[in-house]
């Protein structure tokens, strides 16, 4: 099993520009999650989905959308860049109530 | 509200010391799950462990122990004899059942000096 992937692992974004954050899990988990973390800090969830389309806000959305078509992915869609966005962001899996297992992460740097 | 404090920000010890990161909670819940995880230098995040709010046994996982005491809402981690491997931040997070946030402290940066 190649567990929570995401592409790309790293991204320069200009303000304003778009972009997609891809990820996917191959366990067969219900449970997605999108984090963000900032430096020095601990991950704050931005959107997370119980299982194909259903998605539901976390305590960060703004600026972000989400969408789950497959059990399998959950992209994270960013529309206009700020530098607030600036961050490394985590994509999550996991059965109901188990734990979460994270991806490798994203370093994302708008300027 | 829900609520997870690691107190030390950096801890950095020498090779071969024990070393306990500490994890203060709050949550009104009575059902809850606590949970450690790693950082390592590389970035990715690597669960360690899961311990449900029921279950006050302490957990023992070869250099890795846990001590769970709901009386004051600490849920701490002891590495034995430290190496260098360890070296990373370590996260203590939350979750109450039937919630699917984690709520993360602000982690600890453990350095482990030869």
């Amino acid at each position: 099993n190649a567990g929570v992937t995401q592409t790309p692992k790293f991204r320069i974004l200009k303000i304003g520009q778009s972009m997609t954050l891809q990820c996917a899990q191959d366990m067969n988990h219900n449970y997605m999650y999108w984090y963000r973390q900032d430096p020095g800090m601990g991950l704050k969830l931005i959107y997370y989905s119980v299982g194909a389309g259903i998605t539901d806000k976390g305590e960060v959305p703004n600026g972000y959308n989400v969408s789950r078509s497959t059990t399998e992915d959950f992209p994270l869609r960013l529309e206009l860049a700020a530098p607030s966005q600036t961050s490394v962001y985590f994509c999550a899996s996991s059965a109901p109530g188990q734990e979460q297992f994270f991806g490798p992460g994203t370093r994302l740097t708008v300027l | 509200a829900q609520k997870v404090t690691q107190a030390q920000t950096e801890i950095s010890v020498v090779e071969k010391e024990d070393v306990t990161l500490d994890c203060v909670y709050e949550t009104r819940d009575t059902t809850y799950y606590l949970f450690w995880y790693k950082q390592p230098p590389s970035g990715e995040l690597v669960f360690l462990i899961r311990r449900n709010s029921f279950d006050e046994q302490n957990e023992i996982s070869g250099r890795y122990s846990w001590n769970f005491q709901k009386s004051t809402s600490s849920f701490n981690f002891t590495i034995t004899a430290s190496q260098v491997v360890d070296s990373a931040v370590y996260f203590c997070a939350l979750r109450s059942q039937g919630a699917q946030k984690l709520v993360f402290g602000q982690g600890t940066r453990l350095t482990i000096n030869p």
